[in-house]
């Protein structure tokens, strides 16, 4: 069964720093592009970058360039978001998101929630 | 990077069709036939429902279906079920490699 399943979130204060971390299993991790999408209290989905099989390439969305980095270990079956210079905006549930053969995220873990606040 | 426009909430009666409409730019939806939609029942992780405009994955009903003309895409369910009641979200790769969502449209089955 394909599974990805999130880890990391919390309270952090303005300007603080966390890792997520996501962990795959049931598919060959290395062959996919994934991303991390989030979603903040009782908004829409926002997807917020995306790297791909290898690690050459990675995209994010304008409003965390420079402040997140998004990276994957295929030895690991992980993939992690590194986030830093938090702000209260970046509040939300973080979901780590498979991209299929073609172009939609097929398996998406339950989320890991992110609250930044003092 | 603004988000795609889709209709903030549609409904309709069980049996009925209904369709939600998503509208992007030549960047994205116009440019590329890399729309997907998603449904999300609250409290739950997104599901993928239609991908690259008109194909379903193995095991979505076939009363849901896309279709693209131009700059807007839609998803489309036929013979409208209480289940189907949720949150649609479509979305589109674009022209700089990465991906923008619609601001979602909440379904409401009367």
């Amino acid at each position: 069964e394909v599974q990805v399943v999130e880890s990391g979130g919390g309270l952090v204060q303005p300007g603080g720093s966390l890792r997520l971390s996501c962990a795959a299993s049931g598919f060959t991790f290395s062959n996919f592009w994934m991303s991390w999408v989030r979603q903040a209290p009782g908004k829409g989905l926002e997807w917020v970058a995306n790297i791909k099989q290898d690690g050459s390439e990675k995209y994010y969305v304008d409003s965390v360039k420079g402040r997140f980095t998004i990276s994957r270990d295929n030895a690991k079956n992980s993939l992690y978001l590194q986030m830093n210079s938090l702000r209260v905006e970046d509040t939300a549930m973080y979901y780590c998101a498979k991209k299929g053969g073609a172009h939609g995220f097929d398996n998406w873990g339950q989320g890991t929630l992110v609250t930044v606040s003092s | 990077q603004s988000a795609l426009t889709q209709p903030a909430s549609v409904s309709g009666s069980p049996g009925q069709s209904i369709t939600i409409s998503c509208t992007g730019t030549r960047s994205d939806v116009g440019g590329y036939n890399y729309v997907s939609w998603y449904q999300q029942h609250p409290g739950k992780a997104p599901k993928l429902m239609i991908y690259d405009v008109t194909y379903r994955p193995s095991g979505v009903s076939n009363r849901f279906s896309g279709s693209k003309s131009g700059n807007t895409a839609s998803l489309t369910i036929s013979g409208l079920q209480a289940e189907d009641e949720a949150d649609y979200y479509c979305a589109s790769y674009t022209s700089s490699n990465t991906v923008i969502f619609g601001g979602g449209t909440k379904l409401t089955v009367l």
